[in-house]
């Protein structure tokens, strides 16, 4: 069975522009989480979806967003980037809550020049 | 304070070592994750515990829900184990992440 996918590995862009991060769930799964964890840093929770709606979000700028597709993907929106927006950034799914064993994925590093 | 505490923050140990690092919390909790992550970022899921004690090969995780607060235990410790050891407490709708414990297993 395929883990959890992200894309992609890497990525660099300069302040200011767009950044679109992806994630594919383990078949089955509906709910999917980012995180961030920034160099130094610890993981620090984003955004969950859930049957392709929002459920709940971090501590971060509106400027982070994203949705969920109806086959349960996700997409990870950063615009208007910030140096301080350089960090890896991790995807996790669960068949529902986070009371569920959530699987990661490898990550997106980004890099903001 | 953090909502999540971790102990220790490094630990060195030499291969076959009995390790234990600590994780206390202080929010209501309806589960607690136990993660690891490798050089380079990748995450595993280790243990997803709610009571008691669950093991796993020489990993065992326990739980002691009236004091908030959870052990890892790793067992005659291999460099392999060399990794950073995460705590998570789960509420109904996020993760909250301890600092991490980095663990260096020396042959």
């Amino acid at each position: 069975e395929a883990g959890v996918t992200q894309s992609p590995t890497h990525l660099i862009k300069t302040r200011g522009q767009q950044a679109t991060l992806r994630c594919s769930p383990i078949s089955g799964h509906t709910s999917v989480y980012w995180y961030q964890q920034a160099l130094g840093l610890g993981l620090q929770f984003l955004l969950w979806y859930d049957e392709g709606e929002e459920r709940n979000r971090g501590n971060f700028p509106p400027r982070f967003s994203g949705r969920q597709f109806p086959n349960y993907s996700s997409e990870l929106n950063v615009n208007a980037l910030e140096l301080e927006d350089s960090a890896l950034y991790l995807c996790a799914s669960s068949f529902r809550t986070s009371a569920d064993t959530q699987y990661f994925g490898p990550g997106t590093r980004l890099t903001v020049l | 304070k953090n909502e999540v505490e971790q102990s220790p923050q490094n630990l060195t140990a030499q291969e076959g070592e009995f390790i234990t690092i600590n994780c206390s919390y202080s929010v209501g909790i309806s589960a607690l994750h136990w993660l690891q992550q490798h050089p380079g970022g990748g995450i595993v899921s280790l243990f997803m515990l709610s009571s008691g004690k669950k093991k796993h090969g020489r990993l065992i995780a326990t739980i002691n829900i009236q004091e908030k607060h959870s052990s890892l235990h790793i067992t005659a410790s291999h460099p392999r184990d060399s990794a950073v050891y995460i705590c998570a407490v789960g509420d109904t709708d996020k993760l909250i992440f301890g600092t991490g414990t980095r663990l260096q297993v020396f042959p």
